[in-house]
């Protein structure tokens, strides 16, 4: 079965400071692995997405993630955080599971932004 | 520009009530989904359709059942409202090939008293 780890529930950053949100992930095989955001009072939105190639992925927003086979990982980088950037990240992995190919999303992690 | 539309976002019901939560998309998708979101368990999916009329068992599917009739519109019903199901409700929908990409609407947070 697939799953999703974020192990941090809340990050703080100030304003113009970078930016790594964590992600690990466990799947059998090789994932399609995706980061979504979530502002306040909105519905979810893609930030970016991998699925094969070159390992380190473009999103909006400014917003890059790396995928790492050997530490199942795929952290969310942004090298100077704006406070617009306040909302809540989800992680997700994708991939064959019980023949659909539907997302299993982590817990999330909240992002506060300091002025 | 792509829309899911949820029709309320704050919904308040009594315990035992029947309760409808619509969602209409516009792009033509034929998946549809239903999630819940809760603080500090992330989303979980509660049904799915990928077509007219199908459906299919989530994660959590327990006290809950969907209707699609229309390619558009994927409803969610809780047949008999229980205060564990105050929750924000969260509709999505992609296209058949590209299930992992979803479209979210703005969500429904319904409080059960």
């Amino acid at each position: 079965a697939q799953s999703v780890t974020q192990p941090d529930i809340h990050i703080t950053v100030s304003e113009g400071a970078s930016l790594e949100l964590r992600c690990n992930y466990s799947y059998g095989a090789t994932p399609y692995l995706f980061w979504y955001v979530q502002s306040p009072g909105q519905g979810l939105q893609l930030l970016l997405k991998y699925f094969s190639g070159d390992t380190l992925v473009q999103g909006i927003k400014g917003f890059e993630a790396e995928f790492k086979r050997s530490q199942s990982s795929f952290n969310l980088r942004k090298p100077s955080v704006h406070w617009s950037d306040a909302a809540e990240y989800f992680c997700a992995v994708g991939g064959e599971s019980g023949g659909s190919y539907i997302p299993t999303f982590g817990r999330g992690t909240s992002l506060i932004v300091h002025p | 520009d792509v829309k899911v539309t949820q029709s309320s976002r704050y919904l308040v019901k009594r315990t035992g009530e029947k309760v409808f939560l619509e969602c209409v998309q516009d792009m033509d998708h034929e998946n549809m989904f239903w999630y819940r979101q809760d603080p500090g368990l992330g989303l979980r999916l509660i049904y799915f359709s990928y077509d007219v009329k199908m459906k299919e068992k989530g994660d959590i599917p327990e006290g809950y059942s969907v209707s699609r009739e229309k390619k558009e519109r994927f409803s969610l019903i809780l047949e008999s409202a229980s205060t564990n199901q105050t929750s924000m409700y969260l509709c999505a929908s992609s296209t058949r090939e590209q299930v992992w990409e979803q479209y979210f609407g703005p969500g429904t947070r319904l409080t059960v008293t």
